[in-house]
């Protein structure tokens, strides 16, 4: 029983260029969430999705940052043209249900950075 | 909005005692979920305790404990007997719908 899926594990993008990070949550879960976290500080919450519907983006920047999570297949954090402040960790989380009896599950991250 | 306050960036403890980390939170809900997250420097991150907001009985797991101050908003976690093996990032998080992280406490374990 796989857990939480995230890949790359590390990213390394130019200025101006796009970054595409992939998440799988576990089997049967279909509330995923993104975090970002900058160096030595706290996960931030980004957007909090289930299956094909946006529930929360409230901590997505307005532009340049979208997320999905499709019917099928993982979702997925697009972040187009970055800078150099988008250099963070990006985790992923999934749930069963959303509810606080079933546990959220993360992902090892993905390390963006760009140069 | 919710928020939750960690003050404490670090602490340190020495090995085979005990050390609290501090939490407060600001919300309006009532009815909520609060948790304790460790993340060792492999970045995964572990559920050390939970705690649900309409229980006044403090949760326990081990060496582990948490102090739940519902009126005050305060969540702090209690390491006891503490072991190399806790040096982590320690984060406390609050959850209505969504997850909210503190900004973590970094613990150091001396030997």
């Amino acid at each position: 029983n796989a857990g939480v899926m995230q890949n790359p594990r590390h990213l390394v993008r130019r200025r101006g260029q796009e970054a595409r990070l992939r998440c799988s949550p576990m089997k049967g879960h279909s509330h995923v969430y993104w975090y970002r976290q900058l160096p030595e500080e706290g996960l931030k919450f980004m957007v909090y999705l289930q299956k094909e519907n946006i529930i929360d983006e409230s901590g997505m920047p307005k532009e340049r940052f979208s997320a999905e999570f499709p019917k099928e297949g993982p979702s997925i954090l697009r972040i187009q043209q970055v800078v150099r402040g988008d250099s963070a960790a990006y985790f992923c989380a999934s749930s069963l249900t959303g509810r606080w009896d079933s546990p959220l599950h993360f992902g090892n991250g993905t390390r963006l950075t760009v140069t | 909005a919710q928020t939750v306050t960690q003050s404490q960036p670090e602490m340190s403890v020495q090995e085979a005692e005990t050390v609290t980390l501090s939490c407060t939170y600001d919300t309006s809900e009532s009815d909520y979920y609060l948790f304790w997250y460790k993340q060792p420097p492999s970045r995964q991150m572990i559920l050390v305790i939970r705690q649900e907001a309409y229980k006044q009985q403090n949760a326990t797991e081990n060496r582990f404990s948490v102090n739940f101050q519902k009126a005050a908003k305060s969540f702090s976690l209690k390491i006891s007997d503490s072991q190399l093996g806790d040096a982590a990032m320690y984060f406390c998080a609050y959850l209505t719908y969504k997850y909210i992280f503190g900004t973590g406490t970094r613990l150091k374990v001396l030997a």
